[in-house]
């Protein structure tokens, strides 16, 4: 199995307050991911990240932002919860760079966040 | 309209079945087109990975890509109830930005 770990693996919180989820990798890819997965939607890309502190948006960025100041860690904090931000999010890495990055990805367990 | 179109099931076969599993998408820009398998409360996994057209095999299960239709397909055989699971279709044109299907929740009962 890929080395990724996701903290937390579940968190309950309250509207307007904010969340940060971990995502810390072994395997020194610089490829790395964050998704949504929500029942009829499947899997929506929020951010991602191509090296330290090189970061860019997704289909569904709004309302989070992003950090990675060490190889091994991608942070996706919710920056006031809302009720819309309940769902599993999934952290991935890929092993491929540039041109070549098809997209193989290696997903981690996944954190449920619930909004009250 | 969503880029990629997958019916959600849920789809139950006997052991034993064929199973045909599907994706239509309207993006021409994409190339690389895989397969991911996801258990319940787990993370998906990369199941297959196609290049452009063309049919790939690997075991019980082929993924194939018609991009002039603009269809995909993942065909198992002999399914087992180990393969109960949701499917996931991905597309990307190259530059490591997955676009999913919805997921086709599957069940084989024995």
């Amino acid at each position: 199995d890929a080395g990724i770990t996701q903290s937390p693996r579940h968190k309950v919180t309250e509207t307007g307050t904010p969340v940060t989820l971990r995502c810390h990798q072994t395997e020194n890819h610089r490829y790395m991911y964050w998704y949504r997965q929500d029942p009829g939607h499947g899997l929506r890309l929020i951010h991602y990240s191509y090296g330290v502190k090189d970061t860019d948006k997704g289909e569904v960025s709004d309302g989070y932002s992003v950090s990675r100041s060490k190889t091994e860690d991608f942070l996706l904090t919710l920056e006031s919860a809302t009720s819309s931000q309940t769902s599993v999010y999934f952290c991935a890495i890929s092993a491929r760079t540039g041109l070549s990055n098809t997209g193989e990805l290696f997903f981690g367990e996944g954190s449920r966040l619930t909004v009250l | 309209q969503k880029e990629v179109e997958q019916d959600p099931g849920p789809l139950s076969v006997p052991e034993g079945a064929i199973v045909s599993l599907n994706c239509t998408y309207s993006n021409s820009a994409f190339q690389y087109f895989m397969w991911y398998r996801q258990y319940s409360r787990k993370g998906p996994e990369l199941l297959m990975y196609t290049y452009s057209s063309g049919n790939k095999e690997d075991g019980r299960f082929t993924a194939q890509v018609d991009k002039s239709s603009k269809y995909i397909s993942l065909f198992i055989r002999d399914s087992q109830p180990s393969d109960s699971a949701t499917y996931l279709c991905a597309m990307s044109p190259g530059s490591g930005k997955l676009t999913f299907g919805q997921g086709t929740i599957l069940t084989v009962h024995p």
